[in-house]
């Protein structure tokens, strides 16, 4: 049973233009949420968060955007730029009840900007 | 952020064969994660380890396939016994940020069982 779902494994944009990765959940106890980017032969590294409270999270070029009553997240880059070619993985986790730790993740978009 | 290293990068076993991967990190944390990456799947947690106690498992994971040892603060081993090429997969330790929901990757072990 997939609770974390990232429908699209690929998406392909211009350089410049918006990039909106997104995805869905299933487990209604899911209170935090996380996006990381993953190159070829690394592991994958934070690249931003939001909590359960807020349905907005910026951070320069990434914003990830939260609907809790559909149960759907998105992450927007923009400007995309060549080098955020990457797999993106969303996570989620129950913030409270000692399993904070425990992150379900999807199984990734692969993205491709195109110079 | 820490800086997390494993050993090794990668390798090529044969079935009914154990593995061991090393995971060492540039500062002491309190809990270590190891996950699996099946092809074309998504990270999947195996085990948390914590120094000086046992491992604690997920579901579908046991201690007799994948037994971990976390001998100090900045070191983790997860061994991959009696290998089948169903374990084929990335394996990957992690650690805990100041914010336990964040996590830090190391590279991986991208294991192939022929």
């Amino acid at each position: 049973d997939q609770q974390v779902k990232q429908n699209s494994p690929s998406l392909s944009v211009q350089e410049g233009r918006i990039s909106i990765l997104n995805c869905d959940y299933t487990n209604s106890m899911f209170d935090y949420f996380l996006w990381y980017k993953k190159y070829p032969a690394e592991g994958p590294t934070f690249l931003i968060s939001i909590s359960s409270i807020k349905d907005k999270n910026e951070d320069g070029r990434f914003t990830v955007f939260l609907n809790k009553s559909a149960k759907h997240l998105s992450l927007h880059i923009v400007p995309s730029q060549p080098g955020d070619s990457a797999v993106y993985f969303c996570a989620a986790s129950v913030s409270s009840g000692g399993s904070n730790y425990k992150l379900t993740f999807g199984k990734g978009t692969l993205l491709t900007v195109n110079p | 952020s820490a800086v997390i290293s494993q050993k090794p990068s990668r390798d090529i076993c044969q079935r009914g064969t154990s593995l061991t991967i090393q995971c060492q990190v540039d500062s002491q944390v309190t809990m270590m994660f190891w996950y699996r990456q099946q092809p074309g799947q998504s990270l999947t947690l195996i085990a948390t380890a914590n120094q000086g106690s046992e491992a604690t498992y997920e579901s579908g994971f046991v201690i007799d396939k994948f037994p971990i040892s976390r001998p100090n603060l900045t070191f983790s081993t997860l061994t991959v016994s009696n290998m089948s090429p169903e374990d084929s997969s990335i394996y990957l330790c992690s650690v805990g940020g100041t914010d336990y929901n964040e996590q830090f990757f190391g590279p991986g072990t991208r294991l192939t069982v022929l």
